[in-house]
């Protein structure tokens, strides 16, 4: 099983503000690499998929970059809307697995 | 498009519970279907997935041989039969279109397995 480990766990960031987390694979997942934005009581709303490919409707805002190993997910400058908890997930070797999250919260 | 979880509640440990996911608003056979759990304060598990006529299926280990992902496309549902449950079954169950990144969810139904 891949494990995905996402840093740091929590990131203090003010309105305006950029922001950047990151997203480590255990072993290479090649492309295939999605990011969700959740909020409380919420289902996952998926941001990015395919490492940098927004999804419908997604702000410009986000954006997605890596490979293999190593990814970013970029928020290039918060809005309020935007503070909640992201995770990234491989979909390159099942089972497909989630990191434990990133807190994004209000410096 | 909608996806509207039911069949969640309390359990006790090594009952059973039959989750459906009724959608509409998209051509339910065309899409690989997805189950994932989050547990209470914690992060998000991929529980199963299913192809488009329910030819391939795919668990993670620690439900083989206790759940069974299946659809029925005649009546746009998906379901999770849940069988053996245990407490570290207890999660918000949701469903989302797609096997691989899901981008249409529903709002998940809660199961709570009791010891």
């Amino acid at each position: 099983e891949i494990v995905m480990t996402q840093s740091p766990a929590t990131l203090s960031v003010s309105t305006g503000e950029g922001a950047s987390l990151s997203c480590r694979a255990s072993q290479s997942v090649r492309s295939n690499l999605a990011w969700y934005q959740q909020k409380p009581g919420q289902a996952p709303r998926l941001l990015i998929y395919d490492v940098s490919t927004r999804d419908t409707g997604i702000p410009a805002r986000f954006s997605g970059s890596g490979s293999g190993t190593e990814f970013t997910l970029t928020i290039s400058s918060l809005q309020s809307e935007d503070f909640a908890y992201y995770y990234c997930q491989q979909f390159n070797s099942w089972p497909w697995t989630l990191g434990q999250g990133t807190k994004v919260e209000i410096k | 498009v909608q996806l509207v979880e039911s069949g969640g509640g309390l359990v006790q440990s090594g009952g059973s519970l039959r989750l459906s996911c009724a959608v509409s608003g998209f051509t339910f056979s065309r899409y690989w279907m997805s189950w994932v759990r989050q547990a209470p304060g914690k992060g998000l598990e991929w529980v199963a997935n299913i192809k488009q006529d329910g030819s391939e299926t795919n668990y993670v280990d620690s439900v083989k041989g206790r759940f069974t992902i299946s659809r029925d496309n005649a009546k746009n549902s998906l379901y999770l039969q849940m069988n053996n449950l245990r407490a570290e079954d207890t999660a918000v169950y949701f469903c989302g279109r797609g096997g691989s990144y899901p981008s249409y969810w529903g709002r998940g139904t809660l199961v709570t397995v009791s010891s």
